[in-house]
């Protein structure tokens, strides 16, 4: 069966400092892999997609299928980065699944 | 962009009676819409996919008899949760998409506290 794991809830980083969002996933066929962004008090929307392989407010992450992995990473966080984040996995029939998200906390 | 809507946003109801959200979409057409419910400090669980004019199709686990989904019009989806029960208590939260495009747009959430 599909899953996708987050195994930080939380993560702390200062502005200015490298920041990686742990993603890894379980599922048989051929994944496509997505970050989603929920900020405060704000509904959740689409941060990029592995297809894309584009860098979005300075965001990246890469597919590895050999540790079935899509961290996220910034090389430096800013203040308005923090929020809630969540892979998602889209698997056959367009359903998606989602990691238990982490929280970025990034202090000034 | 895109805006997904639902109503109401918080309810509270009694344990046994049925309460109805609705989700729309305000601006395109959603020919599939996905409910969720995110547990707290937990993921969300998709629980369901529907597409206009046809049966909705449930996760495993997921009981369609107390989970009632109707999505009878391109911006228009509906979950009823049937003889709610405390553990029913929720944030239930839509989402659609428009035709074979990937994307899929978001809305607030309700929050459902059944006492």
């Amino acid at each position: 069966a599909q899953r996708v794991t987050q195994p930080e809830k939380l993560l702390s980083v200062f502005k200015g400092a490298p920041v990686e969002l742990k993603c890894n996933y379980s599922y048989s066929g051929s994944p496509e892999l997505f970050w989603y962004v929920q900020y405060s008090r704000q509904r959740l929307q689409l941060l990029l997609r592995h297809i894309s392989r584009e860098s979005i407010k300075g965001f990246t992450a890469d597919l590895n299928k050999g540790e079935t992995s899509f961290h996220l990473k910034k090389p430096f966080a800013q203040e308005e980065d923090s929020a809630m984040y969540y892979c998602a996995l889209k698997v056959q029939g367009n359903k998606f699944y989602f990691g238990s998200g982490t929280k970025l906390n990034v202090k000034p | 962009g895109a805006v997904v809507s639902q109503h109401p946003s918080r309810v509270i109801c009694k344990s046994g009676t049925s309460v109805k959200i609705e989700c729309r979409s305000l601006d395109f057409q959603a020919t599939t819409m996905f409910w969720y419910r995110q547990f707290p400090k937990k993921s969300l669980m998709l629980m369901a996919t529907s597409n206009e004019g046809s049966k909705a199709t449930y996760e495993q686990g997921v009981e369609k008899d107390k989970f009632l989904i109707n999505h009878a019009s391109l911006t228009l989806s509906t979950l009823t949760v049937t003889s709610a029960h405390p553990e029913d208590s929720s944030f239930y939260i839509c989402s659609a998409r428009e035709g074979s495009v990937y994307e899929q747009y978001f809305g607030p959430g309700t929050r459902l506290t059944v006492t």
